[in-house]
């Protein structure tokens, strides 16, 4: 069964500094991976998404992430924090060819300090 | 073009009473999805249609739950009796495509029940 965890619910870094989200993924076939967010009183946003293409993907507003099979890991990183980048960011996983369902992570709400 | 959007945003009932969630899909959509978040846990897939067909709907959880799309253009779900336990954010989505790659997500419809 697929499955999704995201280390730490809640994420505070400084304006200018790297953001690092943690994901870990379990699939029993190779996966296609996601990154949502959610901005306050909005709906999810995709921010990108890995479908077996280049391991390095890049997403809007600077974000980009990277898929590493032997560490079961699709984590997301941005080099520098802006205050707008302050929401929840949900990590997800969906198996090629099931059509419908995907499994998400618990969210990590992701703060910025000035 | 209209996003998806759902009604009402924010429902509070007590706990035996009935409610229905609608959701507007993307204008010709034809895959709908219903997921929910509860007590900021997880989101949790619930059911997929393509056009009125329930496609899967293995993430219902239990026979309160009716989902329906009448003519594959919006969608409702009805909590009938509403428990406790159901409050949370329903979440719909919409996609031209059954990849699962390119659901577009409403704000939600946050529930509380008392």
């Amino acid at each position: 069964a697929q499955s999704v965890t995201q280390l730490g619910s809640h994420v505070s870094v400084s304006e200018g500094a790297l953001v690092l989200l943690r994901c870990n993924y379990s699939s029993s076939v190779p996966p296609y991976l996601f990154w949502y967010v959610q901005y306050p009183n909005q709906g999810l946003q995709l921010l990108l998404k890995y479908t077996s293409a280049a391991t390095l993907v890049k997403g809007i507003n600077g974000f980009e992430a990277e898929f590493k099979k032997s560490e079961t890991s699709f984590h997301l990183t941005k080099p520098s924090a802006h205050m707008s980048d302050a929401a929840e960011y949900f990590c997800a996983v969906s198996e090629p060819g099931s059509a419908s369902k995907i499994i998400f992570g618990s969210g990590t709400r992701l703060s910025i300090r000035p | 073009e209209a996003g998806v959007t759902q009604f009402p945003s924010h429902s509070v009932i007590e706990k035996g009473q009935t409610v229905t969630l609608r959701c507007d899909p993307i204008s010709g959509h034809d895959n709908l999805y219903w997921y929910r978040r509860v007590m900021g846990k997880e989101i949790k897939f619930l059911l997929h249609f393509v056009k009125e067909s329930k496609q899967d709907e293995s993430g219902m959880p239990n026979n309160r739950f009716l989902a329906e799309r009448t003519g594959g253009t919006y969608s409702t779900l009805k909590v009938q009796p509403a428990e406790l336990e159901d409050s949370g954010v329903y979440f719909c989505a919409s996609s031209p495509t059954q990849t699962g790659l390119e659901q577009y997500f409403g704000p939600g419809t946050r529930l509380t029940v008392t």
